[in-house]
């Protein structure tokens, strides 16, 4: 276990459907880090949140909405999305601050989804 | 923008060997790489961090080199077991005044070790 959890660990949905993603890390960390990894493509940052605030949005589509209502909890809101939308979506942590710049991430399991 | 490539895609040896996973990455003007260790189906796990000011990191039977100036890291697995077998990604952390690490990750090695 690494001290960031996620859930549900598998989600299937239709295209109309609106579905959340939860991430909660209990390391005391200050940033979060939201990633898809698709079949045959590297791992892709889309959110960063960095005491509680976007700091990053990697060009992801609108269909696509994070929120990090405190330094512990991120969510991914998901509505109307596409079959090429299906992938492991992994949350992740790290504590930031100085010019370290880049500590650590620690990874949660990561979320299966299905869009139909 | 930062591209990084590992070689080789996929790797199969039998237990015992010693290995060598390489990656490359465009952009030297690095903070730091990881190396990570992934299960089938699961999250990412650290395995090694070498600052851009270090050349070396080693943990157990694991040793990550890192040369920044030609854009090259290996990660050296000694004598290694069929529990090593997972896809190993490497990932860089740009330089750029943040605090919070930017990662640019690697395609992989999925790596077998056979009885």
């Amino acid at each position: 276990e690494t001290g960031v959890t996620q859930t549900p660990r598998h989600l299937v949905m239709g295209m109309t459907n609106k579905k959340s993603l939860k991430c909660e890390q209990h390391l005391g960390h200050n940033a979060m880090y939201w990633y898809k990894q698709s079949a045959k493509k590297p791992l892709e940052l889309m959110f960063v949140y960095s005491l509680e605030e976007r700091v990053e949005n990697n060009s992801v589509p609108s269909r696509f909405s994070p929120e990090c209502p405190n330094s512990s909890h991120l969510f991914l809101h998901l509505h109307t999305l596409q079959p090429e939308d299906s992938a492991l979506y992994l949350c992740a942590s790290s504590q930031g601050g100085g010019l370290a710049g880049g500590r650590t991430q620690y990874f949660g399991p990561g979320t299966r989804l299905l869009v139909l | 923008k930062q591209e990084v490539t590992q070689i080789p895609a996929a790797l199969s040896v039998p237990e015992g060997e010693n290995l060598v996973l390489n990656c490359s990455f465009t952009d030297s003007a690095i903070y730091n790489l990881q190396w990570f260790r992934q299960d089938p189906g699961k999250g990412l796990t650290s395995l090694l961090l070498i600052q851009s000011s270090q050349r070396e990191q080693t943990s157990g039977r694991l040793n990550a080199s890192l040369d920044k100036s030609s854009g090259r890291s290996t990660l050296y697995i000694a004598a290694s077991q069929p529990g090593d077998s997972a896809t190993y990604l490497c990932a860089v952390s740009n330089a750029g005044g943040t605090s919070y690490g930017k990662l640019t990750f690697g395609q992989g090695t999925i790596l077998t070790v056979h009885p």
